[in-house]
């Protein structure tokens, strides 16, 4: 699978949009981006993939650039509940033997 | 109707002893997986199964032994428990690369 690069750490105020870039420069033609949330002590929790095209879901939109080398995660009207890690990863839709590798993530801190 | 569930949720131990994390999805999937995360919180794979069948295992002690009866269980049973084996262990299961988490058991070996 290939790599993704995510800033540290970003905050955001509540209510306005937040953006979280990853650039995944390495990625094969046949991957997909996948974006995931932490939030504390909780599992994982799916929130959005795409492959070429934006995407948007009752969650989040994901804006994917036109070479596939980066894309942003955008949580339109962000709330105090959108505090977590956010997990960028590239990986092969439909195989069983693609695992997902999780980075270092973004921690994304809401402001009130 | 929790979708990916694990039990305990927490398993304070002593060193040396064995025990055992049980997790069981009733979503239909066919692959279900466990992760590490330590205290620095990075998500590690440990193991996956493809329908009861051992197909990732991440250089991981063989004290570590997963057990898959069926495709809706897969079980982690770890033998004589060492302080480094603290940590939170997520049981995880997929379909067509959406991935579904258990909350997670939380181990402390003392």
């Amino acid at each position: 699978d290939a790599k993704t690069t995510q800033p540290p750490s970003m905050d955001c105020a509540e209510g306005r949009a937040a953006n979280l870039p990853c650039n995944h420069s390495t990625i094969s033609g046949n991957e997909y981006v996948y974006w995931y949330r932490q939030i504390h002590s909780q599992g994982p929790q799916y929130i959005i993939h795409g492959l070429k095209n934006n995407e948007t879901n009752e969650m989040a939109s994901l804006i994917i650039t036109e070479d596939r080398k980066s894309s942003t995660l955008i949580l339109p009207h962000a709330t105090l509940r959108d505090t977590a890690v956010y997990y960028c990863i590239v990986r092969v839709a439909d195989s069983s033997a693609s695992k997902i590798i999780f980075g270092s993530g973004t921690r994304l801190s809401i402001r009130p | 109707d929790t979708a990916v569930s694990q039990t305990p949720k927490y398993l304070v131990t002593q060193m040396g002893n064995d025990k055992s994390i049980k997790c069981e999805q009733n979503l239909g999937h066919d692959t279900m997986y466990w992760y590490k995360q330590d205290s620095k919180k990075f998500l590690k794979i440990m193991f996956s199964y493809n329908n009861k069948e051992l197909i990732i295992n991440e250089t991981v002690p063989n004290r570590f032994s997963p057990k898959s009866p069926d495709k809706a269980h897969l079980n982690l049973h770890i033998n004589s428990l060492e302080l480094g084996d603290s940590a939170v262990y997520f049981c995880a299961s997929s379909h067509l690369g959406s991935y579904t988490f258990g909350s997670g058991t939380r181990l402390t070996v003392v």
